[in-house]
Parts: structure tokens; C-alpha cells; sequence
């Protein structure tokens, strides 16, 4: 039961332009969104995150968008960088922030940027 | 000065034996976790650890016992090791007062042979 998914398990784009990954939810009482970035044989870092109150979120070269009613977000990368090849997980998490706060993950989308 | 490290990076060993990984974090976190990256590449929880109790445990067999002496350490032992335990495992911490985000540990590839 994939609650949250990535159908794109790759992605190719050339250095300069834009990337675009994007992911879709199942569940409904998910309300904060997260993109990790993985390194090979690293662990994902936090890269951006969107509250459901809001529609968009911008940090640099980074933006990600967020349709509820479609239950899709989108991770929007401008200008792709070489250094930006990496794997892209979509995360989600419902109401509660509390102990038993848990993210939802997807499969993840590998972003290749050729120069 | 890593923040989450674990323990070790790579382990290889033969079904049927008793591993343990170590899991320890340096943020002052109170929250810990422990996710599964199986061959389908999907991440999945498997416990979480508040100030040492167990908060979360998803459907994993009993042979994965995790412990927590203290809130900076989450180790993961398994039993009877099998094949379908092959996976990359990772710990994650998070601070529950101050965000939403995990900070991740670099994983541990385990495969069992």
C-alpha cells in the first residue's frame, strides 16, 4: 500500500535547465511535505518542505509546489547542476508532530544532470 | 563531529547468525528511528524510540529487537538472521519540539548470505 508515490524512478536533464520531480499522495491526513536528497552510501539530507496551508515553497534554486485537491507535489530545480545528480525521496507525514511522529516515504526519483 | 553515526557501514554474515547495529546521535534529539531500504528501494519505518520508549513498531518480525540505553543510542540487534534481511538500514533522529524533519544516519548495508 504506497501511500506515497513516485512514478518516475529516473530522471535525465541537461546542466542549465529546469528539473522537475514530482510525487503523489494517497492519504488524506497527510499535511506537511518533505524532499530528501541521497547521495550513493549516504544517508538523505533535508532539502525543502511545504506546510499544507501553502501552495508553494521557495529556498534558492529549489522550489516545491503543492495541489491538494490533485493530492501532487512537484520539486522544481532551477538551474540544474551536475552536483545536484542525486536520488529524490518525497516524504509526508499526517497531523501529529508529536512522539509518534512518523514520515512516509517514497521510492524515490535519480535525478541525473549532464553537463 | 558526525550527528548521526551508525555502525558499522557494511556487514556481511551467514543466515541463522545474531547481529546487532549501532545507532548513536549527538543533536540532543529525543526522538530516534530506525528505517528499512529493502531492493525495491522503498524506505520503511520499522521502530521509534522516544526518551528510550518505544513509540513506534511497525509490523517486523520479533527477531528485530531494538534498544535504547539512552536517548542518544538506538541499537538495532536481529536474530536468526535470513536472506530477506539484505537491506540498507538506517537510523534517524528528529527533535520533536522543533520541526518535522529526520536527520539521518548513512546506513548500514547488511546482506546475509
Amino acid at each position: 500500500d504506497q501511500q506515497v508515490k513516485q512514478n518516475s524512478p529516473s530522471l535525465s536533464v541537461q546542466e542549465g535547465r529546469i528539473s522537475i520531480l514530482n510525487c503523489d499522495y494517497t492519504n488524506s491526513m497527510f499535511d506537511y511535505f518533505l524532499w530528501y536528497k541521497k547521495y550513493p552510501a549516504e544517508g538523505p539530507t533535508f532539502l525543502i518542505s511545504i506546510s499544507s496551508i501553502k501552495d508553494k515553497n521557495e529556498d534558492g534554486r529549489f522550489t516545491v509546489f503543492l495541489n491538494k485537491s490533485a493530492k501532487h507535489l512537484s520539486l522544481h530545480i532551477v538551474p540544474s547542476q551536475p552536483g545536484d545528480s542525486a536520488v529524490y525521496f518525497c516524504a509526508a507525514s499526517g497531523k501529529s508532530g508529536g512522539s509518534n511522529y512518523k514520515l512516509t516515504f517514497g521510492k524515490g526519483t535519480l535525478l541525473t544532470v549532464n553537463p | 563531529d558526525t550527528a548521526v553515526s551508525q555502525t558499522p557501514k557494511y556487514l556481511v554474515t551467514q543466515m541463522g547468525n545474531d547481529k546487532s547495529i549501532k545507532c548513536e546521535q549527538n543533536l540532543g534529539h529525543d526522538t530516534m528511528y530506525w528505517y528499512k531500504q529493502d531492493s525495491k528501494k522503498f524506505l520503511k519505518i520499522m521502530f521509534s524510540y522516544n526518551n528510550k520508549e518505544l513509540i513506534i513498531n511497525e509490523t517486523v518480525p520479533n527477531r528485530f529487537s531494538p534498544k535504547s540505553p539512552d536517548k542518544a543510542h538506538l541499537n538495532l540487534h536481529i536474530n536468526s538472521l535470513e536472506l530477506g534481511d539484505s537491506a540498507v538500514y538506517f537510523c534517524a533522529s528528529r527533535d520533536h519540539g522543533s520541526g518535522y524533519g529526520y536527520t539521518f544516519g548513512s546506513g548500514t548495508r547488511l546482506t546475509v548470505v
